[in-house]
């Protein structure tokens, strides 16, 4: 099993949706998670990280934690076209270093 | 806003050249890594560093080579390019407060 897993998609929503992200751990002694976003060409960007469990809210992003269920999600309301990027899940994994997950493709349509 | 730099940005070289990939951060971060990302592919860690003197390989095999003399530089090394070695490389760092993991701009090597 792969330390963290995420659905690659991809993922379409319209203009104005929630897109909804998801991600999966095997760490269950993980403390952190981060959600990254990556523009195609360019290098990862950290938008959101989360310690507790429940929601992190963030203009428009929210990061939920559910660390009973090893589950890490990344709520993105009013969808924009610029949103529109592979969305990456990291967790600390086994060697101590950031783990990434191989990403979710977001296309918002206008 | 994270202080972190790689040159060459881009780069074409002949097969069999030795290239060195450039990496410096200003945020005095102990921890440093580089990271292999084809187009749409997933990152790959290819090698890391908790501090000066220390390296260690990644997940990812590479025949590339790294050094940390100073805390601020961590040089990527190629001895002999070839074109399987075409490819972007991320250079990377965090700090010791948390395990977030700021990049550079990364720098796109093409093999020919």
């Amino acid at each position: 099993q792969k330390e963290v897993e995420q659905n690659s998609g991809p993922l379409s929503v319209p203009e104005g949706a929630i897109a909804s992200l998801n991600c999966t751990y095997s760490d269950r002694g993980s403390q952190s998670f981060f959600w990254y976003r990556q523009y195609s060409g360019k290098s990862p960007e950290l938008i959101m990280s989360i310690y507790s469990n429940g929601d992190k809210e963030d203009g428009r992003f929210t990061a939920q934690l559910n660390k009973a269920s090893q589950y890490v999600s990344l709520l993105i309301r009013d969808s924009q076209p610029s949103d529109s990027a592979t969305y990456l899940c990291a967790v600390p994994g086994s060697a101590r270093q950031l783990t990434f997950g191989s990403g979710t493709q977001l296309t918002v349509l206008p | 806003e994270a202080d972190i730099y790689q040159t060459p940005r881009y780069l074409v070289i002949g097969t069999g050249k030795k290239i060195t990939l450039e990496c410096s951060q200003t945020m005095g971060h102990d921890k440093m890594y580089w990271y292999q990302q084809d187009p749409g592919m997933e990152l790959h860690l290819i090698h890391y560093s908790y501090g000066v003197n220390s390296t260690e390989k990644g997940d990812l095999s590479s025949e590339s080579t790294v050094s940390r003399i100073r805390t601020e530089h961590f040089p990527l090394t190629l001895e002999s390019a070839r074109p399987s070695h075409t490819s972007q490389y991320l250079c990377a760092s965090s700090g010791t407060a948390g395990n977030t993991i700021y990049f550079g701009e990364g720098s796109w090597l093409t093999v020919v």
